[in-house]
């Protein structure tokens, strides 16, 4: 079946430095990848999607592109910021069929020191 | 335009209890999903409902039920509840359904613990 797997935390880095949370997704069909983030207390949020290979999603200086030949999907950032401090979770959709749900990687917390 | 509310934020409840969590979808949405989320499992969906109809239903067992209304708004309940379902439970709405879209707007929340 589909599944999406993340790299485990707590990832722990000083403001200002680069951020790479890894993504690899199992699926048969076409899916379509995402990275909702979640900050404390508070419901998940789309943070960027890509709907086909070699898409490039980004927001907010964050990016990630759609690998199919690695069926990757990493998170990026060049600079992180205390803020940024939240637990990213990893998505997909699978569009060849019509399951209406989307499958979650286990989620990655990020913190961010001063 | 106001976000996906969810009610109640928090409950505490005992073995064999029934529980019954309210979702308010963003208004014009037609699709809430319901998924649970606990440290060990991540998030596990629950169910999908669309124009009032169980689109699909996730790998629970059946204690775990759920309704959508003609508004939209949608309700999940546990019956006899298990140590085990204790977690926070989110409601999430999306115009379409989600294949289509891939973006669910999620509410806060509704923890619930059960001793």
């Amino acid at each position: 079946g589909n599944s999406v797997t993340q790299m485990e935390g707590p990832v722990t880095l000083s403001e200002e430095a680069f951020l790479t949370i890894n993504c690899t997704y199992t699926a048969t069909g076409y899916p379509s990848l995402f990275w909702y983030v979640q900050y404390p207390g508070e419901g998940l949020q789309l943070l960027l999607k890509a709907t086909k290979a070699d898409d490039k999603g980004s927001n907010k200086g964050f990016e990630a592109t759609y690998r199919k030949e690695t069926t990757s999907f990493h998170l990026e950032k060049g600079s992180v910021q205390v803020s940024d401090s939240a637990v990213y979770f990893c998505a997909l959709s699978d569009n060849s069929s019509n399951t209406g749900k989307l499958i979650f990687g286990q989620g990655t917390t990020l913190q961010v020191k001063p | 335009k106001a976000g996906v509310t969810q009610t109640p934020r928090y409950l505490i409840k005992t073995r064999g209890q029934q529980v019954t969590l309210s979702c308010s979808p963003i208004s014009g949405h037609r699709s809430v999903s319901w998924y649970q989320q606990t440290p060990g499992q991540g998030l596990q969906f629950l169910f999908e409902y669309f124009s009032e109809t169980q689109r699909n239903k996730g790998n629970f067992p059946g204690r775990f039920s759920g309704r959508q209304f003609s508004n939209s708004r949608s309700e999940m309940n546990v019956s006899t509840l298990e140590l085990g379902d204790s977690a926070l439970y989110l409601c999430a709405s999306s115009q379409y359904r989600v294949t289509n879209t891939g973006e669910l707007f999620f509410g806060e929340g509704s923890r619930l613990t059960v001793l």
